[in-house]
């Protein structure tokens, strides 16, 4: 069955350090793997597309990686900022996905002053 | 720079009553999506029109209908809500070839039935 497991489901950090961020997948055969942050009541906002050619790729200061071999992806934020609490969804595309994406339930990140 | 509007924001519905949810994008986009988010779980699609005219099931059409108006509007209809209903419903958009675009997502309409 395809699936997307993020891990951890929460987090909490102090404003300024760094955090990174997981997620498992088995969707297979695999077309590309994005990241999405979604603010407390509203929707989600696209981060990142990864194909399964690229390894790594950046937005300011967030940084997704990609291991296609491992199934793995993670989610790194740099200098992390009030603003960046949010939750954080890894989102996976198969090849015959036909407009279907497998969302994972993401993880809760808070950012404490 | 309205991008992906929904209507209403929050509605409460007794059982066996229905209603219809609004959604327009103003970015040109061919493909529309439904997404249903519950607690503790990824979003699921409902249903998809990859371009006008055209519409497609999701993970979990059970209890809802679309219609795709015109290139810009998409509506989820939900014909007798249950209970099981409660929950919060996305629409997004994206340029054609979806699977490899991003989708752009409105706020919401957080929808309860009692």
């Amino acid at each position: 069955k395809n699936q997307v497991e993020q891990s951890p489901q929460s987090l909490i950090i102090l404003e300024g350090k760094n955090c990174t961020l997981q997620c498992n997948y088995t969707v297979s055969p695999f077309s590309n793997l994005r990241w999405y942050k979604q603010d407390t009541g509203r929707g989600p906002v696209s981060l990142t597309i990864m194909t399964f050619s690229e390894n790594t790729k950046s937005n300011g200061r967030y940084t997704a990686t990609l291991d296609a071999d491992t199934k793995q992806s993670s989610l790194h934020i740099t200098a992390s900022q009030l603003s960046d609490s949010a939750s954080y969804i890894c989102v996976v595309s198969g090849m015959d996905s036909n407009y279907q994406l497998i969302w994972g339930a993401g993880t809760k990140l808070i950012i404490k002053p | 720079n309205a991008g992906v509007t929904q209507t209403p924001k929050f509605q409460v519905l007794k059982t066996g009553q229905s209603m219809t949810l609004q959604c327009a994008q103003d970015m040109n986009h061919n493909s529309m999506y439904w997404y249903r988010q519950d607690p503790g779980m990824g979003l699921r699609l409902i249903y998809y029109s990859a371009s006008e005219g055209t519409t497609d099931k999701g993970e979990v059409p059970n209890g809802y209908n679309v219609s795709r108006l015109n290139k810009r509007e998409f509506s989820l209809r939900l014909e007798s809500a249950a209970p099981s209903q409660t929950s919060v419903y996305f629409c997004a958009s994206s340029e054609a070839g979806g699977d490899r675009q991003p989708q752009h997502f409105g706020d919401g309409t957080r929808l309860s039935i009692l």
